[in-house]
């Protein structure tokens, strides 16, 4: 078993719409949750931090359930330049990262 | 703002070849790392490194090794290039310590003919 499992996707969202996806951890001592995106042939930039308690920026949303293991990332209202791969980055001991092969969002119009 | 900065954006080499690749941060930060990514299997740890002169392996560290003789450069060497280290290899800082997030460099493209 993977030590971070995503969905590949892709996930082919209208422009405007909602889209969801989850990513499942092994560690159940895992510290920090992270999301990061990935446009096509760049390197991964940090999109959010994931929080206990769940945190919002703008229009994306993520939360992160500790009892069933994984962190899930929200879309709303979804834009054109949302269209990306979505990378779920899981910390369970200091210095040591964690990589799903990320999960990939084409928004069209 | 963070830069991280790598040598090069695209790279071809012949096998058998010693390949350098150079990472350089323009801050403080302690711990740097060097990730291949390859499609399908995400990113994975070749080697880390937590201050000057010292380094750990990561997952995948056969046929590769690492310097960093200065705080803000961390160098990979492909001892002897082969085929299967065709790859996108990234660099990445920590922000600071413990849990913190890190920040990648814009990665070198490296084709092995």
């Amino acid at each position: 078993r993977k030590e971070v499992e995503q969905d590949p996707g892709p996930f082919n969202v209208p422009e405007g719409a909602t889209v969801a996806f989850n990513c499942t951890y092994s560690n159940s001592a895992s510290q920090s949750f992270f999301w990061y995106r990935q446009d096509c042939r760049k390197e991964p930039k940090l999109l959010m931090s994931v929080y206990s308690s769940g945190n919002e920026d703008g229009r994306f949303t993520a939360q992160l359930n500790r009892a069933s293991q994984y962190i899930s990332l929200l879309i709303r209202d979804s834009k054109l330049s949302d269209s990306a791969t979505y990378l779920c980055v899981v910390n369970p001991v200091v210095r040591k990262f964690q990589f799903g092969a990320g999960t990939q969002v084409v928004v069209t119009p | 703002d963070v830069k991280v900065t790598q040598s090069s954006r695209y790279l071809v080499k012949r096998t058998g070849e010693k390949v350098f690749l150079e990472c350089v941060q323009d801050m403080d930060h302690e711990n740097m790392f060097w990730y291949r990514q390859d499609p399908g299997l995400g990113l994975r740890l070749i080697y880390f490194s937590y201050d000057v002169k010292m380094k750990e392996k990561g997952d995948i560290p056969e046929g590769y090794s690492v310097s960093r003789e200065k705080k803000e450069r961390f160098s990979l060497i492909l001892e002897s290039a082969s085929t299967n280290q065709t790859s996108m290899y990234l660099c990445a800082i920590q922000i600071g310590l413990g849990y913190n997030e890190q920040f990648f460099g814009p990665g070198t493209r490296l084709t092995v003919l």
